[in-house]
């Protein structure tokens, strides 16, 4: 079956411009997750999405940031007013449902370049 | 908080060798542990994975025994292929929260020569 899709795969931004990521998890997954990954900071998590409940923010690394999920299905990454810094790949994951055990099965990443 | 230290790369070996890449973590509650490992050119995917101490995690010839008495979840394979470089990474699933999110290690880069 399908599995998770992210869009664009590449975005070359200006300083200071927004951008949206868009991630299509696995049909019926109903937990999501979003990553960045970066040479500086590695792999670390940022929002987590499960169902209709209050999404888990704590991994955001400013207020630049946000995210939401419509419909319980595909979800959309927000940065406003990029910095350099926000440079990185950004992984969408889901899993069948939320919790230590289940497996997330990762999209292929945005890359995102901020000049 | 919770955290995941893998040992650094790069690791090169030749064909037909034997792998470990040490991975040891500090958590609160009884995480799960998993190795997700990236290929050249493709996403994260996962390796293999333990829900409880002493659970062996096995795929493709890899393994990884969770130690709660040492912290740790090394990955070993037996005699390493061309096709397994790849970057490695050990991850954890926060005990506290519930929520299944990842804390990740820094990635251990594989290559494999003939």
């Amino acid at each position: 079956g399908a599995g998770v899709s992210q869009s664009p795969s590449n975005k070359v931004t200006e300083k200071g411009k927004d951008v949206e990521l868009r991630c299509d998890p696995i049909s019926g997954h109903t937990a999501l997750y979003w990553y960045r990954q970066s040479l500086g900071q590695g792999l670390e998590f940022l929002i987590y999405f499960q169902g209709n409940s209050a999404p888990d923010k704590s991994g955001l690394p400013s207020d630049r940031f946000s995210a939401e999920r419509t419909g319980g299905s595909v979800s959309t990454l927000t940065i406003q007013r990029t910095q350099q810094e926000d440079s990185a790949v950004y992984l969408c994951a889901s899993s069948y449902q939320p919790g230590l055990t289940d497996t997330q099965y990762f999209g292929p990443g945005t890359r995102l370049t901020v000049l | 908080g919770d955290s995941v230290t893998q040992m650094e790369g790069p690791v090169t070996l030749s064909e037909e060798a034997f792998l470990t890449i040490n991975c040891t973590y500090t958590a609160t509650g009884y995480p799960s542990l998993f190795w997700y490992v990236q290929y050249p050119g493709e996403g994260l995917q996962l390796l293999l994975k333990a829900t409880k101490a002493d659970d062996k995690g096995s795929n493709k010839g890899f393994e990884a025994t969770y130690r709660k008495e040492t912290t740790s979840f090394h990955l070993e394979k037996g005699s390493v292929q061309v096709s397994d470089s790849a970057v490695y990474f050990c991850a954890l699933s926060h005990g506290s929260s519930n929520t299944g999110k990842l804390i990740f290690g820094q990635g251990t880069t594989l290559q494999v020569k003939p």
